[in-house]
């Protein structure tokens, strides 16, 4: 079956550039979306079909995907990002969701 | 504003059943497709179940394996989760969320959820 694979945690400096990664055969070939999802909080959707922001979502973050791996970058990363990051797609009517990062800002 | 407040979840015994509502406000129900996604405790999003805005389409994780049935009433704006054979795993804070379509687009207003505990 299509698995989705997400490093367990990424570490990244105050006002540094983060990248998490989401790697799945030829995933560049499907919609991703990205989630952040902060303790005791619902999911919130940051990027959808790769590369879009919804409404409020700061332009700090972006997306690409492209042959095996999908891309969420936080830029200027503040201690508010700080929080897990899941991954997500569609395949064959099935919603797969990434294993989820763990994202500290140091 | 969208609003999603999930409810029906407790506390249940071994091969119990219980029955999820969410209540939508805020946008036109009957437009969008919503679904059910949960998460174990300390554990990451699984989703579960996702229906289309009329009812046409139906899809399942493969690991439910026909206990839980999705439904929804576009006439009271509310989605419901019918959750039988209640296994000690199937313990997690279960979420309803939205969908521009029943599958193909992210979720993208999500509910607080409602914490189902499986447990003898």
């Amino acid at each position: 079956s299509y698995e989705l694979t997400q490093p367990l945690s990424v570490s990244v400096a105050l006002g540094q550039t983060a990248r998490i990664t989401c790697g799945a055969n030829n995933i560049g070939s499907k919609n991703v979306h990205w989630y952040q999802q902060k303790p005791g909080q619902a999911p919130v959707l940051v990027i959808y079909r790769d590369s879009n922001r919804p409404s409020g979502i700061p332009e700090r973050f972006s997306g690409s995907n492209s042959g095996n791996t999908a891309t969420l970058t936080i830029s200027r990363a503040q201690a508010g990002d700080e929080a897990g990051y899941y991954c997500q797609l569609w395949d064959s009517n099935t919603a797969l969701f990434g294993g989820g990062t763990k994202l500290t800002v140091l | 504003e969208v609003q999603l407040v999930e409810s029906g979840g407790g506390l249940v015994k071994p091969g119990g059943s219980l029955r999820l509502s969410c209540a939508a406000s805020g946008f036109t129900f009957s437009n969008y497709g919503m679904s059910w996604v949960r998460q174990a405790p300390g554990k990451g999003l699984e989703w579960v179940s996702s229906i289309s805005s009329s009812s046409t389409f139906i899809y399942y994780a493969d690991s439910l394996k026909g206990r839980f049935t999705i439904s929804r009433d576009n006439a009271k704006n509310s989605l419901y989760l019918q959750m039988n054979s209640l296994r000690v795993e199937d313990t997690a804070v279960y979420y309803c969320a939205r969908s521009p379509s029943s599958s193909g687009d992210g979720f993208d207003y999500w509910g607080q959820g409602t914490l189902v505990t499986v447990s003898s």
